[in-house]
């Protein structure tokens, strides 16, 4: 079935680093590939997507760039704020019947100043 | 801005007893999730639903059922709770090929 695949359980940085969390997918179709993002207390929030080959999605300094030759949709920042702490999930979403949303395991981005 | 509302927000529950978690929407999205949410393996989908009377089985559906009797409306069951079934769990609405959005989460223990 569809999966998705997060290596990195935790990223420590400093402000002002360059961030790569690391996404990966399995699908037997074409699916959509997004970011969200989630704070303490709340549910998970849309960061962006993207829906087809070499597409890039893009929101608050975040971006990633569909890539369905290495089945992949990386996370990357520029430079990172003390703000942008959180967890971080990439997800596919693939007809199977209706509409499946499948999520990775989330990256926890730590942020010091 | 889309609104998806679950109650209750917590809940205690005795270990054989019945629950029942419930999840309205006012999007008037098609599809419906229910997910749970455990450190170490992020969000696991249970069971979808893409309309009014229709029920789909996520990736870990063994111990829970679901319920989509409305547009509005879509509940998760557990019949016989188990302790293992303690967790965050996530409703989530939206329409296909589109993001989804989240409720705040019910916190279910299982005792």
């Amino acid at each position: 079935g569809d999966s998705v695949t997060q290596t990195e359980g935790q990223v420590a940085l400093s402000e002002e680093d360059f961030l790569t969390i690391h996404c990966n997918y399995s699908a037997s179709g074409y699916p959509a590939l997004f970011w969200y993002v989630q704070y303490p207390g709340e549910g998970p929030q849309f960061l962006f997507r993207a829906s087809r080959d070499k597409e890039k999605g893009s929101s608050r300094g975040f971006e990633a760039t569909y890539d369905k030759g290495t089945t992949s949709f990386h996370l990357r920042k520029a430079s990172v704020q003390e703000s942008d702490s959180a967890v971080y999930y990439c997800a596919l979403g693939d007809r199977d019947g209706g509409y499946k949303v499948v999520f990775g395991s989330g990256t926890r981005l730590l942020v010091s100043p | 801005e889309a609104a998806v509302t679950q109650s209750p927000r917590n809940k205690v529950a005795v270990t054989g007893g019945k629950v029942t978690l419930s999840c309205n929407q006012t999007n008037n999205h098609n599809n419906m999730y229910w997910y749970r949410q455990d450190t170490g393996h992020g969000l696991r989908l249970i069971h979808y639903s893409y309309g009014a009377g229709s029920t789909e089985k996520g990736d870990i559906p063994d111990g829970y059922k679901a319920s989509r009797p409305s547009q509005e409306n879509f509940s998760l069951i557990l019949e016989l709770a188990t302790p293992s079934q303690t967790s965050v769990y996530f409703c989530a609405s939206g329409n296909s090929n589109t993001e989804v959005f989240f409720g705040k989460g019910t916190r279910l223990t299982v005792v």
